[in-house]
């Protein structure tokens, strides 16, 4: 079985710049997360839907981040405008929910994205 | 306080030794309880997970979970240098949320 898919695996661009990186969830999963790894903070989740539909984004870090899922198989988290500190790996990871609880996430290879 | 604790490490063993790794958390009402390893420029990959106190066992690898220490372990036996590589704790919370440990860094040495 395909695991979960991200693209770009790396990414160099100019601050200022939009980014946009690409998630294609576990076929059947319903719950998708985006998080973000740096050496300094570690594993932070930035946002998490259900359904397709956002559940908890009290970790954006700001307006510059959003992020979308317009069907169960596809999401995207864009950076607009960029900056040097947005510089980390950021992963998608999906899993089932059942009931009100989550099984445990599966994650993507992660993004690498370097702010110039 | 952080929900989840971890060790950074790094924790460099010998070829064949037993690992401990470790965690504590913050929060009795968690219930859900994962350990991931991660190789160097990968993602996170699901090693064991349980829902008990006690421990769980799969091939060279036991987790181990003590609901009233709010302390979880991996042991790894008979060490190889494949599992080299960071592992991290995971803890189902409150509201459907994941929290993970910061990771400890593991070398096995040949």
């Amino acid at each position: 079985d395909a695991g979960v898919i991200q693209s770009p695996r790396h990414e160099v661009t100019e601050m200022g710049q939009e980014v946009t990186l690409r998630c294609k969830p576990i076929s059947g999963h319903n719950s998708l997360f985006w998080y973000r790894q740096t050496m300094m903070r570690g594993l932070e989740l930035l946002i998490y839907f259900n359904n397709n539909v956002p559940i908890d984004d009290s970790g954006m870090p700001e307006d510059r981040f959003s992020a979308k899922m317009p069907n169960a198989s596809f999401s995207t988290l864009k950076i607009q405008p960029s900056e040097p500190r947005d510089s980390a790996v950021y992963f998608c990871a999906s899993s089932s929910s059942v009931g009100y609880s989550n099984q445990p996430q599966h994650f993507g290879d992660g993004t690498r994205l370097s702010i110039l | 306080q952080k929900e989840v604790e971890q060790d950074p490490g790094p924790l460099s063993v010998p070829e064949g030794a037993i690992v401990s790794l470790n965690c504590t958390y913050s929060n009795s009402a968690f219930q859900y309880f994962m350990w991931y390893r991660q190789y160097s420029r990968k993602g996170p990959e699901l090693l064991m997970y349980t829902y008990s106190s006690g421990n769980k066992e799969d091939g060279r690898f036991t987790a181990q979970v003590d609901k009233s220490s709010k302390y979880i372990s991996l042991f790894i036996r008979d060490s190889q240098p494949s599992d080299s590589a960071t592992y991290l704790c995971a803890i189902l919370g409150n509201f459907n949320k994941f929290y993970f440990g910061s990771g400890t860094k593991l070398n096995v040495k040949p």
